[in-house]
């Protein structure tokens, strides 16, 4: 089965600072991968998916992840961090269930921008 | 706003008591899911239909009772709940029948308490 891993519980950055959040995966095959953001009391926004192509992705608010073959790793990242992008971010892969395709999620990593 | 609209946002039911959770889009998205969240965790997958027709059910126990009445319709019956049931319940769509290169559309949920 695929899977993903955030190996942060928590991110603290400062307000203008960049910020990255960190994800791994392991795959068969070629991956699928997403990132998702959860407001509180909120459903899962997406953000950006890898697919092929660019190893740079650039997705909505700002948010860029670069995908790294070798390193097996999809970090999300952001230039210029805002107090309102605190959340709770999700990477998520494209797995095969009996035929079908589902998302399996990380654990998640809640990022706290200060002001 | 998402496209994704669940209803109703809140709700608090007992043991012994029969609801319903209700999911709808207008995107003619083809797949719909739901998936389970624990406070601070990541969603965990229970149903996926495809194309109206019910794909996985990932060892869901039969107290939960999905049910797609038409295409942009999705509706989950809880009957003899569990306290431990009590979880934000999400609905997603996707635009290919369980296709790999889209990304899911979230509802923001619906916060399920079992008393």
């Amino acid at each position: 089965a695929q899977s993903v891993a955030q190996p942060e519980d928590q991110v603290n950055v400062a307000e203008g600072n960049p910020l990255t959040v960190k994800c791994t995966y392991s795959v068969s095959g070629n991956p699928y991968l997403f990132w998702y953001v959860q407001y509180p009391n909120r459903g899962l926004q997406f953000l950006l998916k890898y697919i092929t192509g660019d190893n740079l992705v650039k997705g909505s608010y700002g948010f860029e992840a670069e995908f790294n073959k070798s390193q097996t790793s999809f970090h999300l990242k952001k230039p210029s961090a805002l107090v309102s992008d605190s959340a709770l971010y999700f990477c998520a892969v494209r797995d095969f269930n009996s035929g079908y395709s589902t998302l399996t999620f990380g654990k998640g990593t809640m990022l706290l921008v200060s002001p | 706003d998402t496209e994704v609209t669940q209803t109703p946002k809140h709700l608090v039911m007992g043991m012994t008591n029969k609801k319903s959770l209700k999911c709808e889009q207008h995107m003619g998205h083809r797949a719909m899911y739901w998936y389970k969240q624990k406070a601070k965790k990541p969603p965990e997958l229970m149903f996926v239909y495809s194309y109206e027709k019910l794909s996985i059910n990932e060892s869901v126990p039969s107290r939960f009772s999905p049910e797609c009445p038409n295409s942009s319709l999705l509706n989950l019956h809880l009957h003899a709940l569990q306290p431990e049931d009590s979880a934000l319940y999400l609905c997603a769509s996707s635009p290919e029948g369980a296709g790999y290169n889209s990304p899911l559309h979230f509802g923001n949920g619906t916060r399920l308490t079992v008393t």
